[in-house]
């Protein structure tokens, strides 16, 4: 199956400071992937779906403002958590969407803000 | 609303028993129902899926699931759990294909030996 390789793994920041979530499909081009967002013992909730060279298309509740998703290009998707507060901790998942054949998922990035 | 229950936080069976994780979902029409995997450190990985069809659908792993209209469910099974099956494994309904999965909370399930 296809390669999805998310970065980093984990990151504790500063309230207050932004962070960067990478997304990146190694072995296909992906013009469509999704951002999760995982609360413990809860679902995983989606909060935007990116679009190659477009506007990312946020789910309602979601603050676009905070969450910033950029894709760039057909590889790379970025989420970037601005001004990030202790409540924004969490397991953040993106998925890559191969044709509408089927979706491959990045193993996570936890943020913890302290 | 779409929406899906897994009513199994955790799950605790012995190697070589029989394992049965249930999934509940809200639907209007006939969903896209699907199973997927976790382990630690790992994306989450596709055990099966149910998009139309022969309502008995096989996986990889030996897992196998059940889509019962009438009970709107889409319970996972497998006749003999391995240790390696230890992990989290989530239930998923969408209206298109793989394009906007809603989860279910999970179900963890430990192994016995």
């Amino acid at each position: 199956g296809a390669v999805v390789s998310q970065h980093p793994s984990r990151v504790i920041c500063k309230s207050g400071t932004s962070v960067k979530i990478e997304c990146r499909s190694l072995d296909f081009q992906a013009t469509t992937m999704f951002w999760y967002r995982q609360f413990p013992k809860k679902s995983l909730m989606l909060m935007a779906t990116s679009n190659e060279g477009s506007k990312a298309t946020y789910e309602q509740g979601v603050e676009k403002d905070k969450f910033l998703i950029n894709h760039a290009s057909l590889t790379l998707s970025t989420l970037t958590v601005t001004s990030a507060h202790p409540e924004d901790s969490s397991f953040y998942i993106c998925s890559v969407l191969t044709g509408n054949t089927e979706a491959f998922f990045g193993q996570g990035t936890r943020l913890t803000v302290v | 609303a779409q929406s899906v229950t897994q009513p199994d936080i955790h799950i605790t069976v012995s190697e070589g028993a029989s394992l049965e994780l249930r999934c509940n979902y809200s639907y209007g029409a006939t969903p896209y129902l699907f199973w997927y995997v976790q382990s630690p450190g790992q994306g989450l990985q596709l055990l099966l899926k149910y998009f139309s069809g022969d309502t008995l659908v096989q996986g990889i792993k030996g897992f196998e699931a059940e889509f019962k209209r009438s009970q709107s469910s889409f319970n996972l099974r497998k006749p003999s759990v391995h240790w390696s099956d230890a992990a989290e494994y989530f239930c998923a309904v969408s209206r298109d294909g793989y394009n906007k999965l809603i989860f279910g909370a999970g179900t963890r399930l430990a192994v016995h030996p």
